[in-house]
């Protein structure tokens, strides 16, 4: 599809567990954004990429998360040891970053942490 | 520290009335603007921008008020119609960091046919 692609959809885990999260962006879009939504919230930034490097990893709550763009395309988010409090829907956006701009998110993938 | 903010969870209107939405910003340093929809189990969608060099944005049915003095802005649908039942999120981006979007908590929109 033309879109913004996320895997898996859905995703449950045990408290203490690692999860990936993979993000497709549109084809040609440099720019690279996650972004976490809690029930009731709106869009938390985490982190933004431009090509291969993070570059405003400053939304990252702590340690335990951590993102990469080996190829400047893909982006995996990583999450370690999680916690209660990581259940949420972490939403992957991108755009061409020629200035400000639109974002162009994908339908997201919901964390639920048992 | 929410520095966006929609402080209507909620709002009902009558199909082909006015819907406004509303959205205060603390930082006076956001210079950029937009709004998004989102329907359920979908991500958001872009629905209009404005920057903050003007104070008004039309794109058909939907207009942005920007008010840079009382740090407000909304968004005006007319008409309103039941497919544009939805939650909409208003972000904002600084000045030096345009790549970092600040989004207030949603305003869910119904319209009533």
């Amino acid at each position: 599809g033309a879109g913004v692609s996320q895997t898996p959809s859905n995703k449950v885990t045990e408290k203490g567990k690692y999860v990936e999260l993979r993000c497709d962006p549109i084809s040609g879009h440099t720019a690279l954004y996650w972004y976490r939504q809690s029930l009731g919230q709106g869009p938390e930034f985490l982190i933004y990429f431009q090509g291969t490097g993070a570059a405003d990893d400053s939304g990252l709550p702590n340690d335990r998360f951590f993102a990469v763009r080996p190829e400047g395309s893909v982006s995996t988010l990583k999450i370690q040891r999680t916690e209660r409090g990581d259940s949420a829907v972490y939403l992957c956006a991108s755009s061409l970053d020629r200035g400000p701009g639109e974002l162009f998110f994908g339908e997201g993938s919901r964390l639920t942490v048992l | 520290d929410q520095q966006v903010k929609q402080n209507s969870p909620s709002l009902s209107v009558q199909e082909g009335r006015i819907s406004i939405l509303n959205c205060d910003y603390t930082n006076s340093m956001f210079d950029y603007f937009l709004w998004y929809k989102k329907y359920p189990a979908e991500g958001p969608t872009f629905l209009i921008s404005i920057s903050s060099i003007k104070d008004k944005n039309e794109d058909g049915r939907f207009t942005v008020f920007l008010n840079k003095s009382a740090k407000h802005l909304s968004l005006h649908i007319v008409p309103s119609q039941p497919g544009d039942s939805a939650v909409y999120f208003c972000a904002a981006s600084l000045i030096d960091n345009f790549n970092k979007f600040y989004f207030g908590s949603g305003t869910k929109l119904n319209v009533k046919p």
